[in-house]
């Protein structure tokens, strides 16, 4: 069974940083890119960052490029993203997705998220 | 900054047949790309409904089922029922580099 699960999400003032971790399982976790989308309170998901099974792709959104930086550690199994230079509009719950398979694959497995939330 | 249009709402009774548009363009949708589809329930983590335009996962019911055409696709939910209360979210790809992947402004369903 394919699992997700996130950790890390906290309280944090504006321009705090914070790290956020998946643990995946149930899966050959390199033989798949990675991805972690977003949600604001009440809000519709956005994308946020992208990175390929061996972790050579890497993509961000515009909304967080040259703040957030995604990783991963494939012999632990392990996902990451790097939150620097928080702000308020950040604030969401942090979904760990996995890329799944085909030309134009979907998000085929969630984690639960973790919330992050920017706040003095 | 959702890319792709979908109607904030939809409603009916149990038993009918409602749709749930979404619209892109042809950066989008209108390319080529395909679409999938989501249900997310009241704090809770998105689900897969629909991938590539009309497969269904494993264990969803057959009474969801995806369309595409144009710059447009959309969900049907036939024989609706009282769990499908939810919000609905497509998703496709777009040209733009720095935004490969665009979801819509999601829609709830409601039964009446």
């Amino acid at each position: 069974e394919v699992q997700l699960v996130e950790s890390g999400g906290r309280l944090v003032q504006p321009g705090g940083s914070l790290r956020l971790s998946c643990a995946a399982s149930g899966f050959t976790f390199r033989k798949y890119a990675m991805s972690w989308v977003r949600q604001a309170p009440g809000k519709g998901l956005e994308w946020v960052s992208l990175i390929g099974g061996s972790g050579g792709s890497i993509h961000h959104g515009d909304s967080v490029k040259g703040r957030f930086a995604i990783s991963r550690d494939n012999s632990k199994n392990t996902l990451y993203l790097q939150l620097n230079g928080l702000r308020a509009e950040d604030t969401a719950v942090y979904y760990c997705t996995r890329v799944g398979a085909g030309t134009d694959p979907p998000f085929d497995y969630w984690g639960q998220g973790t919330l992050v939330t920017v706040s003095s | 900054q959702s890319v792709l249009t979908q109607p904030p709402s939809v409603s009916g009774a149990p038993g009918q047949r409602v749709t749930i548009s979404c619209t892109g363009s042809s950066s989008n949708i209108g390319a080529g790309y395909a679409v999938q589809w989501y249900q997310q329930f009241p704090g809770t983590a998105p689900k897969l409904l629909i991938s590539d335009n009309n497969n269904r996962p494993s264990g969803v019911p057959d009474r969801f089922s995806g369309s595409k055409s144009g710059t447009s696709a959309s969900l049907a939910i036939t024989g609706l029922q009282a769990e499908d209360e939810a919000d609905y979210y497509c998703q496709s790809y777009g040209d733009s580099q720095s935004s490969p992947f665009v979801f819509g402004t999601g829609t709830k369903v409601i039964v009446l």
